[in-house]
């Protein structure tokens, strides 16, 4: 079945460092690639997306992500956090017409 | 309102009893979408409408759980006999699909959930 992965499930950094968050999934067809990002509080919000096109991808508040195909990847990046990107960070993938699916999530914590 | 809805946002109600979750979805989104979000997993896909089509209900985890959207807007989530593992927080999203030559477009917008307990 298919599957998304997220490999750190909580990290911690101070501010002004860089940011990179795995996301690998488990498909060799098409798919629509996702992240999306909870603040405290808040609903779910998406901060980028890739359909087609160029591969990096950039987003809101200066997040960008990487489609890597041969490595069924899509990190998401940013070059220096904020105390205010603390939030849980997620990465969703459609498979195909109606599989959408999420991985199990990222808690980014920044320290001021 | 301009963002999707749930009601109600908190519901505790103890083992064996029905509960019913509704999803007020962005008007004109004609997609929507249930997911269970349990402590410290990710999103669980549950089913998924999409216009007047059939919807994809291979999320559902057992028989207990149905869901319904009528006239393609509002959608209830039905669990019959809730059980403990049944805790978590139920969210809704809705998306805009526009088929152009097969273009799509997928950003779903969620709902604040609700959060069930079950006791």
């Amino acid at each position: 079945a298919q599957s998304v992965s997220q490999h750190n499930h909580h990290v911690i950094l101070s501010e002004a460092a860089s940011l990179e968050l795995g996301c690998n999934y488990s498909y060799g067809g098409t798919v629509n690639l996702f992240w999306y990002v909870q603040y405290p509080g808040q609903h779910l919000q998406l901060l980028l997306k890739y359909f087609s096109g160029d591969p990096l991808v950039k987003g809101i508040k200066g997040f960008e992500a990487e489609f890597i195909k041969s490595k069924f990847s899509f990190n998401l990046r940013k070059p220096s956090v904020q105390w205010s990107d603390t939030a849980e960070y997620f990465c969703a993938v459609k498979f195909g017409r109606n599989d959408m699916r999420f991985g199990a999530g990222t808690r980014l914590t920044v320290k001021p | 309102g301009a963002g999707v809805s749930q009601s109600p946002s908190n519901k505790v109600t103890e083992k064996g009893k029905d509960v019913e979750l509704r999803c007020d979805p962005i008007s004109g989104h004609t997609a929507l979408y249930w997911y269970r979000q349990s402590l410290g997993q990710g999103l669980e896909f549950l089913i998924y409408f999409q216009g007047n089509s059939a919807p994809d209900k291979s999320g559902l985890p057992s028989d207990r759980f149905s869901a319904e959207r009528t006239g393609g807007s509002v959608s209830t989530l039905t669990i019959q006999r809730t059980q403990q593992e049944d805790s978590a927080v139920y969210l809704c999203a809705s998306s805009l699909r526009l088929t152009t030559s097969g273009a799509s477009t997928d950003t779903q917008y969620f709902g604040p959930g609700t959060r069930l307990t079950v006791l």
